[in-house]
């Protein structure tokens, strides 16, 4: 069961333009959805998170919406540059404190900007 | 460097041996997770530490699979009699207790199985 649903699979943007990869959840007790970063070779890096009481969070280009009642988050890359090519995952975990702060990851995207 | 170190970096083994990897978290983290990623896949959870307390194990990690963390800081997995479907990025990752949902990770092992 995938619990938490990503795309596209890959994505090519033209450099300065808007990067947008979509995300869908299904388990309500989620509320922790960070975006990770990853490059070849290299482990996955955290580079935003947000919790489902906002409806955005906005850190330099870089912006999630959340939409709590359809289960679906978004992240936005601004002004899109060759240095932001990666593979990006959406995730998702339950409360602080508890027994299941595991989290589950999306399938990816491959993210390529063309200069 | 402060952030997650895993050791050996690559690791090519003949299918039925046994393998061993290291991971030293970041030093004030108490919550160790180990995770699994395949080729084109997001990463899957394996198991995770709560200083030295293994707290949960997902189906996934099957009975020739052992992880410790003997002391609450660095942690071992082994892989045993491995199989060419064991050939995967192993990936760790800490967190501080009090904020567990921030998951830092380290640069992963990767394990090819001939």
């Amino acid at each position: 069961q995938q619990q938490v649903k990503q795309s596209p699979q890959s994505l090519i943007v033209q450099k300065g333009g808007i990067s947008i990869i979509n995300c869908a959840y299904e388990n309500t007790a989620f509320d922790y959805f960070p975006w990770y970063q990853q490059f070849p070779g290299k482990g996955p890096a955290l580079l935003i998170a947000i919790r489902p009481d906002v409806s955005e969070k906005k850190e330099g280009r870089f912006t999630i919406s959340f939409n709590k009642s359809a289960k679906q988050f978004s992240l936005h890359i601004m002004d899109s540059q060759p240095g932001d090519s990666a593979t990006y995952f959406c995730a998702a975990s339950m409360r602080e404190y508890s027994s299941a702060s595991k989290i589950i990851f999306g399938s990816g995207t491959r993210l390529s900007i063309r200069p | 460097d402060t952030g997650v170190s895993q050791d050996p970096r690559h690791k090519i083994t003949k299918r039925g041996q046994n393998v061993t990897f290291r991971c030293d978290p970041i030093s004030e983290h108490n919550r160790l997770y180990w995770y699994r990623q395949t080729l084109g896949q997001g990463p899957e959870f394996l198991t995770y530490f709560q200083n030295e307390a293994q707290l949960e194990k997902s189906r996934l990690l099957s009975d020739r699979f052992s992880a410790e963390r003997p002391k609450g800081s660095f942690s071992t997995l082994e892989i045993q009699r491995t199989e060419q479907g064991d050939s995967a990025m192993y990936l760790c990752a800490s967190s501080l207790g009090s904020r567990s949902n921030e998951q830092f990770f380290g640069p992963g092992t990767r394990l090819t199985v001939l």
